[in-house]
C-alpha cells in the first residue's frame, strides 16, 4: 500500500529564501508524482507533474526533483515571496489514482 | 474551458438529511475522481469514473455515498442520512486517460453536517 510522508508538516521563512519541500512515498513502482498548492479553503491548483522516466520538471521559481530508487522528491521554491504562502501537497500514482500526503504548510513574511 | 467546476461551493445540513454534489470536468477529460479532504490531512480518494464507467471505489465510500456519472459528462456524488463525520471538503478533478496523468482539481464543495 502506498504512503506518502511530507516533511516538514510546517515552515515558517522570510521573504527571499530558498525554500526545500520533501516528499517522500514507500512504493517507487509509481507511474508519476504531482506537485498541489491548496489555498486556505480552495481546491488544490497543479503545479508540477513529474513521470516516472523523468529525474526533475521546472516551472518558473519551481523546480521538482524524482529520485524512485530512495522514494523521494523534492519541492525547490527560490526568492519565496509572501504570495508563496499556501499549503504545498505531493501525491504519487502507481494505479490510476492518486495518495496525497499530508502537506507542508508554508508561511513566508515580509 | 474554465477548468473543473463544483456546486455548491458550500452546504450545511442537519444531520439526516441527503445532500448531493455535482461536479463538471474539464470538457475534453475522459476520467472524473472524487475526493474527500478533512482539516489538516490530505485529500482521500474516494472513487473515479472513466467515461460513464464507474471503476474503483474506496472503501471509505460507504453505503450512503453513491456516486454516478450517466452520460460521462458531469458527475453527481450523493451522500444520504448524512453524519457529523461526513463534514469535509469534497472534490472533484478530471484528467484524460491516455494522456500524461496530470490531475486537475475543482474549487471543492464544503460540507458542514449539524
Amino acid at each position: 500500500k502506498q504512503e506518502v510522508t511530507q516533511i516538514p508538516a510546517a515552515l515558517s521563512v522570510p521573504e527571499g529564501e530558498n525554500l526545500v519541500l520533501n516528499c517522500s512515498f514507500t512504493d517507487s513502482a509509481i507511474y508519476n508524482l504531482q506537485w498541489f498548492r491548496q489555498d486556505p479553503g480552495k481546491g488544490l491548483t497543479s503545479l508540477l507533474l513529474i513521470q516516472s522516466s523523468q529525474r526533475e520538471q521546472t516551472s518558473g521559481r519551481l523546480n521538482a526533483s524524482l529520485d524512485k530508487s530512495s522514494g523521494r522528491s523534492t519541492l525547490y521554491i527560490a526568492a519565496s515571496q509572501p504570495g508563496d504562502s499556501a499549503t504545498y501537497l505531493c501525491a504519487a500514482s502507481r494505479t490510476d489514482k492518486l495518495i496525497f500526503g499530508t502537506g507542508t504548510r508554508l508561511q513566508v513574511f515580509p | 474551458d474554465t477548468g473543473v467546476s463544483q456546486d455548491p461551493r458550500h452546504k450545511i445540513t442537519k444531520r439526516g438529511q441527503n445532500v448531493t454534489f455535482r461536479c463538471d470536468p474539464i470538457s475534453e477529460h475522459n476520467r472524473l475522481y472524487w475526493y474527500r479532504q478533512t482539516l489538516g490531512q490530505g485529500p482521500e480518494f474516494l472513487t473515479y469514473f472513466q467515461n460513464e464507467a464507474q471503476l474503483e471505489k474506496s472503501r471509505l465510500l460507504s453505503d450512503r455515498f453513491s456516486a454516478e456519472r450517466p452520460k460521462g459528462s458531469f458527475s453527481t456524488l450523493e451522500i444520504q442520512r448524512t453524519e457529523q463525520g461526513d463534514s469535509a471538503m469534497y472534490l472533484c478533478a478530471s484528467t484524460f486517460r491516455g494522456g500524461p496523468g496530470e490531475l486537475f482539481f475543482g474549487e471543492g464543495s464544503r460540507l458542514t453536517v449539524l
